[in-house]
């Protein structure tokens, strides 16, 4: 069945540490996203990509980072600059915008 | 104004009671409407599709004013599994690409 793996589940990180958020999607979908939810909180994007090799900031890109090397992959990097980075993630695809977005089912992340 | 307002609720409604959410945007150029569903500590999962002047899928209308920049997600007959949080998506366009924005959405919670 078609759709979009996140991993891992659940993760923590220590202060200072860089951790790499996985996206991978088999929908073959071109457009692909990264947002952010905290608690009791609406979604914000992250970073967006709209085709291979090419990527685009979103609102509140400040301490992260991606790469789209490949078309079904779509890695966040969460890097130390930033400070509060305990949230929960959520990576989408899309076909195009007007036919809504598949979401991951989202990595926990957890600074400890 | 904020480019997607919705009424955060939350709403306590018995089951079987119809219950209305709101959302207005800001974004005069938006085509497609979406509305989402987001369980708790879940990702959201596709609704509804809006893409003219209303929507009907069984229990749920979504219906769309485009004068006043103003739609709406009706259920009828709530049932428990309804309870959740709603979120009201129009797309959104930045640096020529189109990205979906959303709402901080709105809380149900039906109750036997």
């Amino acid at each position: 069945d078609g759709g979009i793996t996140q991993s891992p589940k659940y993760l923590f990180r220590k202060e200072g540490q860089n951790v790499t958020l996985s996206c991978e999607q088999n929908l073959n979908h071109d457009a692909m996203y990264w947002y952010r939810q905290d608690p009791g909180q609406g979604l914000r994007l992250i970073y967006y990509s709209q085709i291979v090799n090419d990527f685009q900031k979103g609102d509140i890109a400040e301490g992260y980072s991606v790469s789209r090397e490949k078309k079904e992959s779509f890695p966040l990097t969460v890097t130390s600059a930033q400070k509060n980075p305990t949230a929960f993630y959520l990576c989408a695809s899309s076909i195009s915008p007007d036919s809504g977005y598949t979401f991951g089912s989202g990595t926990r992340l957890t600074v400890v | 104004r904020k480019e997607v307002e919705q009424d955060p609720g939350p709403f306590n409604v018995p089951e079987g009671a119809t219950v209305a959410f709101n959302c207005t945007y800001s974004n005069s150029a938006s085509q497609s409407f979406f509305w989402y569903r987001q369980d708790c500590r879940k990702e959201p999962k596709l609704l509804m599709s809006v893409y003219s002047s209303g929507n009907e899928d069984g229990r749920f209308t979504a219906q769309l004013n485009r004068a006043s920049q103003y739609i709406s997600l009706l259920i009828r007959d709530s049932k428990l599994s309804d309870s959740a949080t709603y979120l009201c998506v129009p797309p959104g366009f930045s640096g020529g690409y189109n990205k979906l924005i959303f709402g901080a959405g709105t809380r149900l919670a039906v109750h036997p």
